[in-house]
């Protein structure tokens, strides 16, 4: 069965430092997998995704993500946070097939000035 | 262009009432989803839909059942509705295997 875990269900960056969030999977069959953005009170939308061509994602507002088979992780990262970075972000895994989507219990960043 | 399309945006339901929720998208995806966002806990499948005329349980399916009307509609019910089962709810649809999923705005639903 497929499952995704988010480490630090809270995360504080300051303005212009790293961000890194991070996602570990386990499927049983090489996966799809996303990175969703929710600002509040507000529905989801799509960072980035890694779908078995190029391992380092690139997706939108700057962030990217690795995909490292041999740690099972597909950790999402940005060189500079900005204020408008604060929301609530998901990792989620896919093995097509059935077309299940499983999300992680996301992570929640907040941006300090 | 809609996407996916959900309604509606708020309810209040005292408990025992019963709801449907509707969802349509526009995108000609065979696969549909339900899912439930409480604080803490992410996001729980209820039910999903590989394709029309086909139907399966997800994490969290008690108390809901789910019809899929057609490709474009997939509504959840609320028979007999429970303070548990106050949370926000996300329809979904995803086409091919290595696409993304799009989701609704949410519905917003308290039970009293």
């Amino acid at each position: 069965a497929q499952s995704v875990t988010q480490l630090g269900s809270h995360v504080s960056v300051s303005e212009g430092a790293l961000v890194l969030l991070r996602c570990n999977y386990s499927s049983s069959v090489p996966p799809y997998l996303f990175w969703y953005v929710q600002y509040p009170n507000q529905g989801l939308q799509l960072l980035l995704k890694y779908t078995s061509a190029a391992t380092l994602v690139k997706g939108i507002n700057g962030f990217e993500a690795e995909f490292k088979k041999s740690e099972t992780s597909f950790h999402l990262t940005k060189p500079s946070a900005h204020m408008s970075d604060a929301a609530e972000y998901f990792c989620a895994v896919s093995e097509g097939g059935y077309q299940k989507v499983t999300f992680g219990i996301g992570t929640k960043l907040q941006v300090i000035p | 262009n809609a996407g996916v399309t959900q309604t509606p945006k708020f309810q209040v339901l005292k408990t025992g009432q019963s709801m449907t929720l509707q969802c349509a998208q526009d995108m000609n995806h065979n696969s549909m989803y339900w899912y439930r966002q409480d604080p803490g806990m992410g996001l729980r499948l209820i039910y999903y839909s590989a394709s029309e005329g086909t139907t399966d349980k997800g994490e969290v399916p008690n108390g809901y059942n789910v019809s899929r009307l057609n490709k474009r509609e997939f509504s959840l019910r609320l028979e007999s509705a429970a303070p548990s089962q106050t949370s926000v709810y996300f329809c979904g649809s995803k086409g091919p295997e290595n696409t993304e999923a799009f989701f609704g705005q949410g519905t917003r639903l308290t039970v009293v």
